[in-house]
């Protein structure tokens, strides 16, 4: 069955802070890594990962993916009270569409 | 940008009622999805369709159903609802399997 793991669950920073969020994955035939935000409504889309090493960035998001130790980060620099969400990683595979979604990470900046 | 649209974000219907969850995208994307979110639990794929007429189990299928009769719409349906389907449910919309997905804003169900 496969499997993607984030952690930690939950995190308390203060603004300024940077976060490193984490997500492993154990899944058969891996095609690519997503990264998405979610505030109160929909999951946002911040990133898609295939190759190993390469870093994707976005402002003061950026997100890396090691394909050899099956796992990615997200690293999030300078916070804001903006930032404060859920973070989903989620793991395409196989030849169909299927996303396998990890439990996400709640983030909370205070000022 | 592409736009998924569920028709209610809060419903609240009773046990044994058939529910029917709306969910419309103005892209022209092939794959459509259904999802629960529950704390603790994540995001759960109920069912997902590649084309018009064409619909394939997800991970828990068990109490739901799907139409697409019309490549826009994406219809979920609760036969016969029950109290563990309280739940928020999200629609999402995607090209194809190398392209991220987009979601819609969710239904908040409430089955009492």
């Amino acid at each position: 069955e496969d499997k993607v793991v984030q952690s930690p669950l939950s995190l308390v920073v203060h603004e300024g802070d940077t976060v490193t969020l984490n997500c492993s994955y154990e899944v058969t035939n891996f095609r690519s890594l997503l990264w998405y935000k979610q505030e109160k409504k929909a999951p946002t889309f911040l990133f898609m990962l295939t190759s190993s090493g390469i870093e994707k960035k976005s402002g003061r998001l950026s997100s890396i993916l090691d394909k050899k130790e099956l796992f990615s980060i997200l690293n999030i620099t300078a916070t804001q009270t903006g930032d404060s969400a859920i973070y989903l990683c989620a793991v395409y595979t196989g030849a169909n569409s299927k996303l396998t979604f990890g439990k996400g990470i709640t983030l909370s900046v205070r000022p | 940008d592409v736009k998924v649209t569920q028709s209610s974000r809060y419903l609240v219907k009773r046990t044994g009622e058939k529910v029917f969850l709306e969910c419309v995208q103005d892209m022209d994307h092939e794959n459509m999805f259904w999802y629960r979110q529950d704390p603790g639990l994540g995001l759960r794929l109920i069912y997902f369709s590649y084309d018009v007429k064409m619909k394939e189990k997800g991970d828990i299928p068990e109490g739901y159903s799907v139409s697409r009769e019309k490549k826009e719409r994406f219809s979920l349906i609760l036969e016969s609802a029950s109290t563990n389907q309280t739940s928020m449910y999200l629609c999402a919309a995607a090209p194809d399997s190398n392209q991220p997905q987009h979601f819609g804003d969710g239904t908040r169900l409430s089955i009492l």
